[in-house]
């Protein structure tokens, strides 16, 4: 079956410390998005890649950064983490920028920035 | 998302009683509106959607109503179990991007 995974799980990282978290998905979706979840805020957009080599910032991309090499992936970057970026961040994929489709989502990253 | 508002920001509902949450949007140009249930611990997955040629879509104990009109639209859940318990999320969808908001928990007592 189609899937979209996110590692790792629960990441504990020293401020000032380059962190990737991993996204990969199966269902060869050109959408990827990258969201931050944190209590009163919902789920915020980071950044997100409508294709290979496409990027683009969402609301909260400062301290971020993605690339898109490939269909299955999309890495996310904290150039040098900081604790405001401690959040759980989650990766979902969706078919096409048109077909107002449904977007599928992983099982999220904890990240704590001690 | 601040281009989406949702009420209220929790709910606590007796077992078998409706529970209904309200978004409000802000972007006309939104035509696809998908409702998600995060479980604790899990990634939020959709229960229902609908696009903006529809005024209310059901699924069984599920239901959405949208007024494209007045840019708000409401999830409705009856005779709720307490596997409902969960936060609920709305979103609006525009070129692909979605902005949520920013969730209701929702608590059923048996």
């Amino acid at each position: 079956d189609a899937e979209i995974t996110q590692s790792p799980r629960h990441k504990i990282t020293e401020t000032g410390r380059q962190v990737t978290l991993a996204c990969h998905q199966t269902w060869n979706h050109n959408n990827m998005f990258w969201y931050r979840q944190d209590l009163g805020h919902g789920l915020r957009l980071i950044h997100y890649s409508y294709g290979v080599q496409d990027t683009n910032k969402g609301e909260v991309s400062d301290g971020y950064s993605v690339s898109r090499s490939n269909t299955e992936d999309l890495p996310l970057t904290l150039e040098s983490a900081a604790s405001s970026q401690t959040s759980v961040y989650f990766c979902a994929s969706s078919e096409s920028s048109t077909a107002n489709t449904e977007a599928f989502f992983g099982q999220g990253t904890r990240l704590t920035v001690v | 998302g601040e281009n989406v508002e949702q009420h209220p920001s929790t709910l606590s509902v007796q077992e078998g009683d409706s529970a209904v949450i309200k978004c409000t949007y802000s972007d006309s140009a939104s035509n696809y509106f998908p409702w998600y249930k995060q479980e604790l611990g899990k990634g939020p997955q959709l229960i229902i959607d609908i696009r903006s040629n529809v005024g209310e879509k059901k699924d069984q104990r599920i239901a959405v109503t949208l007024n494209k009109t007045a840019k708000h639209f409401s999830l409705h859940i009856t005779e709720t179990q307490p596997e409902d318990s969960a936060v609920y999320f709305c979103a609006e969808d525009s070129w692909g991007k979605f902005q949520f908001g920013a969730g209701t928990q929702v608590v059923v007592t048996p």
